[in-house]
């Protein structure tokens, strides 16, 4: 049991390039989300999908797309990377809306 | 709206001390309250949550009380110890929506 398993850990992007976070769990949960860390400013949610073939927005989407065709499974797409975007990403997943999540551990994203 | 304010953002204590967190909450649909730990390096990890239906709970070391009508939440942590220091946040979810809104985060220093 892996849990919530995140690749790359480390990145670094050059301006208008593309790359795809991946986020897999392997606890069957319905609920997946993405974060994006920064200091001062805490956990700002992405995008979160509440279950397969459905994902919305969240407080900062812009950006960034999602998709989610399979329960295990949420990757986060960086379209045209900026150095806005020079981040941590956490992706995060719950059995439920009520139940506490269980994060991975993190990709630090660097745009120059 | 669905906004968390934490306070303090950083906390020095002695070791044996006890340390208090507190937040507070606008949204009156908020049922959830889940606070996480972030040491360096690492996803932040649930460490204690409490529901709108219970004023407060206990896990040895750590409380959390909710008062409802004041719309605020706290954390205690008891006789505290040099591997307590790390980030603590407080979030919320509940109401029509899915997404769990997270404080700025406090930076505690457990000092030995």
């Amino acid at each position: 049991n892996a849990g919530v398993t995140q690749t790359p850990k480390f990145q670094v992007l050059k301006t208008g390039q593309s790359m795809t976070l991946q986020c897999a769990q392997d606890m069957n949960h319905e609920y997946m989300s993405w974060y994006r860390q920064d200091p001062g400013m805490g956990l700002r949610l992405i995008h979160y999908s509440v279950g397969a073939g459905i994902t919305d927005q969240g407080e900062v989407p812009n950006g960034y797309n999602v998709s989610r065709s399979t329960t295990e499974d949420f990757p986060l797409r960086l379209l045209s990377a900026a150095p806005s975007q020079t981040s941590v990403y956490f992706c995060a997943s719950s059995y439920s809306t009520g139940d506490g999540y269980t994060f991975g551990s993190g990709t630090r994203l660097t745009v120059v | 709206g669905e906004n968390v304010e934490q306070h303090p953002s950083t906390l020095s204590v002695q070791e044996g001390d006890s340390a208090v967190i507190k937040c507070t909450y606008s949204d009156s649909a908020s049922n959830y309250f889940p606070w996480y730990k972030q040491e360096l390096g690492k996803g932040p990890q649930l460490i204690i949550d409490i529901r709108s239906n219970v004023g407060e709970k206990k896990d040895q070391r750590i409380a959390v009380t909710l008062n409802k009508t004041a719309k605020h939440f706290s954390l205690h942590i008891t006789e505290t110890q040099p591997e307590d220091s790390a980030v603590y946040f407080c979030s919320r979810s509940g109401g029509s929506n899915y997404k769990l809104t997270f404080g700025k985060g406090t930076l505690l220093t457990v000092n030995p």
